[in-house]
């Protein structure tokens, strides 16, 4: 069965650079999927961050791609995101998901997330 | 300044059936083939009970279902019970980018 836990530091300060990361278990991040960021501030609804596929193919919100690095690990079975600049805005928890689909080059559906792991910004 | 709106509440009776849309401005209406739902109960994460409109995963009651006309996807909830309170999301991968709709707060009155 196949789950996703992510991590990250909890808290940190405007202008500063985060990183969280998701760790994959029960399956390989080298599977035919894409690996998806979405997050959701306190109280509002889910934002998509972006979508990696293991061999590199990238996919970012507009919004955030200025700021937004994806990685993948495929040695570790791990998913990184680095989030720079960051402001109060960012405050949200960060989920990690699977962007699967009939076909891996069109992914149309997240179907396992990670429980989700709180960044708060704050000085 | 999300691109599929849904209405903020809907509520109903045990038992009843509800219908929660989710409307876009995206004009290609073949996308909303590919629309997914995720139910999230309060303080968990979401979690994917309809996907590609009308296919159901592994697992989710058949209570739940999906339809499209036009531009407009649906999911319908049949025989409501107090377990389905929750939030909803629609939600369509098209031209490179994953939106979300505005979320629906279901209430079993």
């Amino acid at each position: 069965q196949l789950q996703l836990q992510e991590s990250g530091p909890g808290m940190g300060k405007p202008s500063e650079t985060l990183s969280l990361t998701c760790s994959v278990s029960g399956g390989s991040i080298s599977s035919n999927h894409y690996w998806a960021w979405i997050r959701q501030p306190p109280g509002k609804g889910l934002e998509w961050i972006g979508s990696m596929y293991y061999g590199g193919s990238t996919y970012l919100n507009p919004s955030l791609k200025s700021r937004v690095t994806m990685s993948i690990d495929t040695s570790k079975n791990k998913l990184s995101l680095k989030l720079r600049f960051v402001t109060a805005a960012d405050t949200a928890v960060y989920y990690c998901a699977r962007h699967a689909g009939t076909n891996w080059y069109s992914p149309n559906r997240f179907d396992s997330w990670g429980q989700g792991s709180l960044l708060t910004v704050s000085s | 300044q999300s691109a599929l709106t849904q209405p903020a509440s809907v509520s109903g009776s045990p038992g009843q059936s509800i219908t929660i849309s989710c409307a876009g401005a995206i004009s290609d209406v073949d996308n909303y083939n590919f629309v997914s739902w995720y139910q999230q109960l309060p303080g968990k994460a979401p979690k994917l009970i309809i996907y590609e409109g009308n296919k159901r995963p592994s697992g989710i009651s058949d209570r739940f279902s999906g339809s499209k006309s036009g531009n407009t996807a649906s999911l319908t909830i049949s025989g409501l019970q107090a377990e389905d309170e929750a939030d909803y999301y629609c939600c369509l991968f098209v031209g490179s980018l994953a939106v979300f709709g505005t979320a629906t707060q279901v209430t079993v009155l």
